[in-house]
């Protein structure tokens, strides 16, 4: 049972435009939600993280809405660049994952092409 | 600090071959775990360890092994390897409690014929 579904699959951007990416959970206990970028032949890597106590946080021009009530949260990139094409997961933990055993439960992931 | 490194890069194995990945970090992090990646699947957990000495299984762990024995070596072993194995294989660590970010190693890209 997959409890972090992600959204879309797959997404083409213009150079400058705005790129959209949406993750539901189901966990109500869930207390961080990062998401990671990955580059074609690298691993992932932490590119932004936000805890439910706030509902937006913003780092340069990526930025984490984050909804409680709908379960929702989606990373928003704005002005993007063709080096922003990667494939970006988020990902949620808390809950039953608790302590030592934080556990992170991952979306399938985005490919993100960004043309020049 | 080099991080999280995994060798080898790429392997390729018969069916039935036993092999071992590699992974070690610097970073004194307790908590480690491997990740298969595979395409429209993302990530999944394979086995993770909280401390030396300490393993667990993730959601796919049957035809691997893994141990324990040192903070900053966590090896892969797959005893018989089957074609399904074939995938991209991540190793990551973090620091143990509530610090969650993970730090993923560079992959290793496992071919089984």
């Amino acid at each position: 049972q997959q409890q972090v579904k992600q959204s879309p699959q797959s997404l083409i951007v213009q150079k400058g435009g705005i790129s959209i990416i949406n993750c539901a959970y189901e966990n109500t206990a869930f207390d961080y939600f990062p998401w990671y970028q990955q580059f074609p032949g690298k691993g992932p890597a932490l590119l932004i993280a936000i805890r439910p106590d706030v509902s937006e946080k913003k780092e340069g021009r990526f930025t984490i809405s984050f909804n409680k009530s709908a379960k929702q949260f989606s990373l928003h990139i704005m002005d993007s660049q063709p080096g922003d094409s990667a494939t970006y997961f988020c990902a949620a933990t808390g809950g039953d994952n608790a302590g030592n055993n934080r556990k992170l439960i991952w979306g399938l992931g985005t490919s993100l092409a960004v043309n020049p | 600090n080099a991080g999280v490194t995994q060798t080898p890069k790429f392997q390729v194995l018969k069916t039935g071959q036993s092999m071992t990945l590699q992974c070690a970090q610097d970073m004194n992090h307790e908590y480690m775990s491997w990740y298969r990646q595979d395409p429209g699947m993302g990530l999944r957990l394979i086995h993770y360890s909280v401390g030396a000495g300490i393993t667990d299984q993730g959601e796919v762990p049957n035809g691997y092994n893994v141990s324990r024995s040192t903070t900053e070596d966590f090896p892969l072993r797959l005893l018989s390897a089957a074609p399904s194995q074939t995938s991209v294989y991540f190793c990551a660590s973090k620091t143990s409690g509530v610090t969650d970010t993970q730090y993923f190693g560079p992959g290793t890209r496992l071919t089984v014929l």
